[in-house]
């Protein structure tokens, strides 16, 4: 069964730094794997998707890498901002089905201070 | 587009009342899937439609949970009897696969509480 884990679960760092949020899974076998950011009372927004068959994804400041391998993907974030305070998710597609196998992390809850 | 559209947005009732959960996903897609959230548990998936048709309910977690999807723009989850541990954030999501990319779009969330 697949099981994903985020450590920490909360993380505080000061504006402007750079920092790297951490997602592992124990199933290799995965068709994709998907990084959300949550704001408070809010639903997931989808930040990046990797392929399996792919090593990273960029987006602006963000990069997500993968490494299925080892069971792991990163999420950087460069020069972080007060706004990038949320909370963040991954979560992976196993393969053989769609986004209805995604299994989710609970997340690491950033907080940066101004 | 409005993106994918949850009501209610909050609802407090009473234990054993029944409870109607709406969702309106993007216009175009034909996935649509209903999850959970609480601190506990994370979040979960409940059930997910495709075209219409339920594909997977197992996430379902008893039989006083069902959710329908009469059409291709409206999706109900209903609970009855509504129990205080069903209280938590339900979210709807809908998504359309798109080559490989297949990107889940979320809506606010229905924040129920049962007392």
């Amino acid at each position: 069964k697949q099981e994903v884990t985020q450590i920490p679960a909360a993380l505080s760092v000061p504006e402007g730094e750079n920092l790297v949020l951490n997602c592992s899974f124990t199933d290799s076998a995965i068709y994709n794997l998907q990084w959300f950011r949550q704001d408070p009372g809010k639903g997931l927004t989808s930040l990046l998707l990797i392929q399996s068959s792919q090593r990273e994804q960029t987006s602006g400041r963000l990069n997500a890498s993968l490494d299925k391998s080892s069971g792991r993907s990163t999420l950087y974030i460069a020069a972080s901002q007060p706004g990038d305070s949320a909370t963040y998710l991954c979560a992976v597609a196993n393969y053989g089905g769609s986004q209805g196998n995604l299994i989710f992390g609970k997340g690491t809850k950033l907080s940066v201070k101004p | 587009d409005a993106g994918v559209i949850q009501s209610p947005r909050h609802e407090v009732t009473e234990m054993g009342q029944e409870v109607t959960l709406r969702c309106k996903p993007i216009s175009g897609h034909d996935y649509l899937f209903w999850y959970r959230q609480t601190m506990m548990r994370g979040l979960e998936l409940l059930i997910y439609f495709n075209n219409n048709v339920p594909i997977d309910d197992s996430g379902m977690p008893e039989d006083r949970f069902s959710a329908k999807m009469p059409n291709a723009s409206f999706s109900t989850l209903k609970i009855q009897p509504s129990e205080p541990r069903d209280s938590a954030v339900y979210f709807c999501a809908s998504s359309l696969l798109q080559g490989l990319e297949e990107k889940l779009f979320f809506g606010s969330g229905t924040q129920l509480s049962v007392l």
